[in-house]
């Protein structure tokens, strides 16, 4: 069965860092999602992709984010300087319809 | 207010009963996704819903467009059906549209 994988599962980074997480969506996918969950709360959504570019982004998706889909098989999200309240699961989705999600990146912010 | 309220919160059954969880949305949507998550994280979906009834197994899910609220049942619970349900929605506009996620119900089964 076709699944999304996303690497690493869990990154610990310092404050003020940059980091990459990374998601190989379902390959004949048009669509793709970062998404994040912060501990206890409920999913929130990043930023959505089609047609390599940005077609919406959250209020949360601010300068500090940006996304890629580098070679057509990743699509990567950048935090350029991780703060504490960074620390959260980030989920990759890729959809042809029904959204297909990754096992997450829990990442912590120390 | 939030766009998706899920009912109840948290949920504890006995092995063997039939379980409801209901999702009321406030917003015009085009589809409504039922999701699976297990207490490692991961997300699966279970249901995507635009009109009617879908089944699965053991579990049913419903929409009624005209009420915006939908169901998911689960016959002949069982304790490896414990996790947290999720509805989430993905409104009418936008070519990529996102999912707008409800607070999720925290389902316990237990022996």
């Amino acid at each position: 069965e076709p699944e999304v994988t996303q690497t690493p599962s869990h990154q610990v980074t310092q404050m003020g860092q940059e980091v990459i997480l990374r998601c190989v969506p379902i390959s004949n996918h048009l669509y793709f999602y970062w998404y994040r969950q912060i501990l206890g709360q409920k999913v929130e959504f990043l930023v959505s992709f089609y047609n390599n570019e940005i077609s919406e982004k959250s209020e949360i998706f601010d300068d500090q984010f940006s996304v890629e889909r580098p070679d057509g098989s990743n699509f990567t999200l950048k935090i350029r300087s991780t703060k504490l309240e960074d620390s959260a699961m980030y989920f990759c989705a890729s959809s042809d319809g029904l959204a297909f999600f990754g096992q997450g990146t829990r990442l912590t912010v120390v | 207010k939030n766009e998706v309220e899920q009912s109840p919160q948290n949920l504890t059954a006995q092995e063997g009963e039939f379980i409801t969880i209901n999702c009321s949305y406030s917003v015009g949507i085009s589809a409504l996704h039922w999701l699976q998550q297990h207490p490692g994280g991961g997300i699966v979906s279970l249901f995507m819903l635009s009109s009617g009834k879908k089944k699965h197994g053991r579990l049913i899910a419903t929409i009624n467009i005209q009420e915006k609220h939908s169901s998911l049942h689960i016959t002949a619970s069982h304790p490896r059906d414990s996790a947290v349900y999720i509805c989430a929605v993905r409104r009418r506009t936008g070519t990529a549209s996102k999912l707008t996620f409800g607070t999720g119900t925290r389902l316990q089964v237990t022996l």
